[in-house]
């Protein structure tokens, strides 16, 4: 079956843009992350929805970070007045149900965001 | 602030050699301990994961040694292959995941 799909694969942007990231989950997972990955570090937690809702958004670094899940399956992660620090690959995962033993974690591979 | 510490931040090894990879954790709340394994371009997988009620645990190649007293926990993996050549994260949950910084393997034929 398909696997998590997120578009686009890449995306460059100038300084102070607006960028939308899409993400797929994979069908019928109730629980989708948004993590990001800088060069050579681990993913970093930015926000879990568990249905339409976002359950935790600590990891948002700041207001200009936003994501949505309207109707509990595509999510999309809007980025505005983009800064270069912003540049990194952003993944997406989905589970079955929040994530454990029992429900691991499938992630899409990313979006690459370079902002100029 | 680093909650997953990970070592070393590479590796190489031989084929048919043993990798072993390292992670300490501080915070007691964390109760799920995945290994995740990532290609150049691609989202990470998960190999292994492992339950803090349990030392060990073996899937194939693939060994999660894990010291609850010593909040540290180690991946092995046997009989390393050059397609196991990868970067590998271990991770810790309390509400989400928590990924150490990586581990690149580089295994030599």
């Amino acid at each position: 079956g398909a696997g998590v799909s997120q578009t686009p694969s890449n995306k460059v942007t100038e300084k102070g843009k607006y960028v939308e990231l899409r993400c797929d989950p994979i069908s019928g997972h109730t629980a989708l992350y948004w993590y990001r990955q800088s060069l050579g570090q681990g993913p970093e937690f930015l926000i879990y929805f568990q249905g339409t809702g976002a359950a935790d958004d600590s990891g948002l670094p700041n207001d200009r970070f936003f994501a949505v899940r309207p109707e509990g399956s595509v999510s999309t992660l809007k980025i505005q007045r983009t800064e270069r620090g912003d540049s990194a690959v952003y993944l997406c995962a989905s589970s079955l149900m929040g994530q454990g033993v029992n429900s691991p974690l499938h992630f899409g591979n990313g979006t690459r965001l370079t902002v100029t | 602030q680093q909650q997953v510490k990970q070592s070393p931040q590479s590796l190489i090894v031989q084929k048919g050699g043993i990798s072993i990879i390292n992670c300490a954790y501080e915070n007691t709340a964390f109760d799920y301990f995945p290994w995740y394994q990532q290609f150049p371009g691609k989202g990470p997988a998960l190999l292994i994961a492992i339950r803090p009620d349990v030392s060990e645990k073996k899937e194939g190649r693939f060994t999660i040694s894990f010291n609850k007293s010593a909040k540290q926990f180690s991946l092995h993996i046997m009989d390393s292959q050059p397609g196991d050549s990868a970067t590998y994260f271990c991770a810790a949950r309390q509400r989400a995941l928590t990924f150490g910084s990586g581990t690149r393997l580089q295994v030599q034929p």
